[in-house]
């Protein structure tokens, strides 16, 4: 069973701060790995996408891979009160098959 | 990315009926996903679909449960048969952009409570 861990939370930072959100991943031959924002009541909404170790920046946010330890992060720098959603780790599975697994997520709260 | 949507986006029933959801993409994809999330839970997949085939469905699911249809590359369906309250939940359709990111972008949801 391909499993895609993330702790629930909540986590608090101060608005400001940044936010470090973490998971790790089962599948070893996982290539994709992404983040979603989830608020609530919302559907799933696509944050940054990884497939290299190392980091990738996309404004206020760095994705952050490391395969050997199969381990993906996400930071938030600068957080506001509106970054306070739930977090969705996600890996693709191996294979041609073009199955997705999800984290339970981490609920981010921005504390003004 | 591609833009869904759903309909409907909420709906109330009663136990022992069925619901048919639908769900509508604005380019051709290969393929669909059905994905339900439960209060409090993370995504979990029901099914694959892909057009001019029959879908494929994760284990614990079932297709008398759950019946899609995939008719062509921009639509699908999702029929919830014979609810009971363990099957209120908020059901996801999801495309997958397999050309420029290799992503899943989501619909809004349809938020189902079954009485």
């Amino acid at each position: 069973q391909k499993e895609v861990e993330q702790n629930s939370g909540p986590l608090s930072v101060p608005e400001g701060a940044i936010a470090s959100l973490n998971c790790t991943y089962s599948d070893r031959g996982s290539q994709s790995f992404f983040w979603y924002r989830q608020y609530s009541g919302k559907s799933p909404e696509l944050i940054m996408f990884i497939y290299s170790n190392g980091d990738k920046e996309d404004g206020r946010f760095t994705a952050q891979l490391n395969k050997a330890s199969q381990y993906v992060s996400l930071l938030i720098r600068d957080s506001q009160p509106s970054d306070s959603a739930t977090y969705l780790c996600a890996a693709k599975d191996s294979g041609g098959y073009q199955k997705v697994t999800f984290g339970i997520g981490t609920k981010l709260q921005v504390i003004p | 990315s591609a833009v869904i949507s759903q309909k409907p986006s909420r709906d109330i029933c009663q136990r022992g009926t069925s619901l048919t959801i639908q769900c509508q993409v604005d380019s051709q994809v290969t393929m669909m996903f059905w994905y339900r999330q439960q209060p409090g839970q993370s995504l979990t997949l029901i099914a694959t679909a892909n057009q001019g085939s029959e879908a494929t469905y994760e284990s614990g699911f079932v297709i008398d449960k759950f019946p899609i249809s995939r008719p062509n590359l921009t639509f699908s369906t999702l029929t919830v048969s014979n609810m009971s309250p363990e099957d209120s939940s908020i059901y996801l359709c999801s495309v997958d952009d397999g050309v420029l990111t290799d992503t899943q972008y989501f619909g809004p949801g349809t938020r189902l409570t079954v009485l």
